[in-house]
């Protein structure tokens, strides 16, 4: 299986002000995601982040309020732009990950960063 | 378009109780695939079991099993012997084949009492 890690854990935020997440899977992978997930409800999709290309925005998410990057085949990072206490919620990043063609791909999730918008 | 369904928002049993979790899902792919995923109160989501839709046999692993049938478009979540530590929300999901896009149920809430 692929092992993620993201940065930071938790964070607790001004209105008005960004904070970038970062997600570092230990190996190399073809697509990542990002999901939020608000109190006590399911995920939800914000981006499918390849390399190489621009990410995918679901609807209802912007890349001006959710810039993502994705340097390399390891690490992507989710940027929460102009925070309000609306955008509180666990940030969930997952990767896509297969150990051979005959056993198909499955998606595995980072701890998840715990944000609080005051 | 497809559709995952656990209708169970919550289920409350006592340790040593056998406890199954309903999932159903919708879907216009003939191949596809589902999972379950444990989210302890830790946050993570745990991966737990892949599916694919050609492949109907049951699957047990330890105090875990899985009844999968397309007859019904059902994969359910027994847990044998229920154990403190099984508390947590539990999500059916189901991707497309490739596995692009996974969309997931609104999880089942478990609580198991000592």
């Amino acid at each position: 299986s692929a092992v993620i890690s993201q940065k930071p854990s938790r964070d607790i935020c001004q209105r008005g002000t960004s904070l970038t997440i970062q997600c570092q899977v230990d190996s190399q992978v073809t697509m990542m995601f990002w999901y939020r997930q608000q109190p006590g409800q399911s995920l939800t999709l914000i981006a499918t982040a390849n390399q190489g290309s621009e990410a995918t925005y679901e609807s209802g998410f912007v890349i001006d309020k959710f810039p993502i990057s994705r340097p390399n085949l390891t690490f992507s990072t989710l940027t929460v732009s102009n925070m309000s206490p609306e955008d509180s919620s666990i940030y969930l990043c997952s990767a896509l990950w297969s150990p051979g063609s005959l056993a198909g791909e499955t998606q595995y999730f980072g701890p998840g960063t715990r944000l609080l918008v005051l | 378009a497809q559709k995952v369904t656990q209708a169970q928002t919550e289920i409350s049993v006592v340790e040593k109780e056998d406890v199954t979790l309903d999932c159903v899902y919708e879907t216009r792919d003939t191949t596809y695939y589902l999972f379950w995923y444990k989210q302890p109160p830790s946050g993570e989501l745990v991966f737990l079991i892949r599916r694919n839709s050609f492949d109907e046999q049951n699957e047990i692993s330890g105090r875990y099993s899985w009844n999968f049938q397309k007859s019904t478009s059902s994969f359910n979540f027994t847990i044998t012997a229920s154990q403190v530590v099984d508390s947590a929300v539990y999500f059916c999901a189901l991707s497309e084949a490739g596995g692009f896009k996974t969309i997931f149920g609104a999880g089942t809430r478990l609580f198991v009492k000592a």
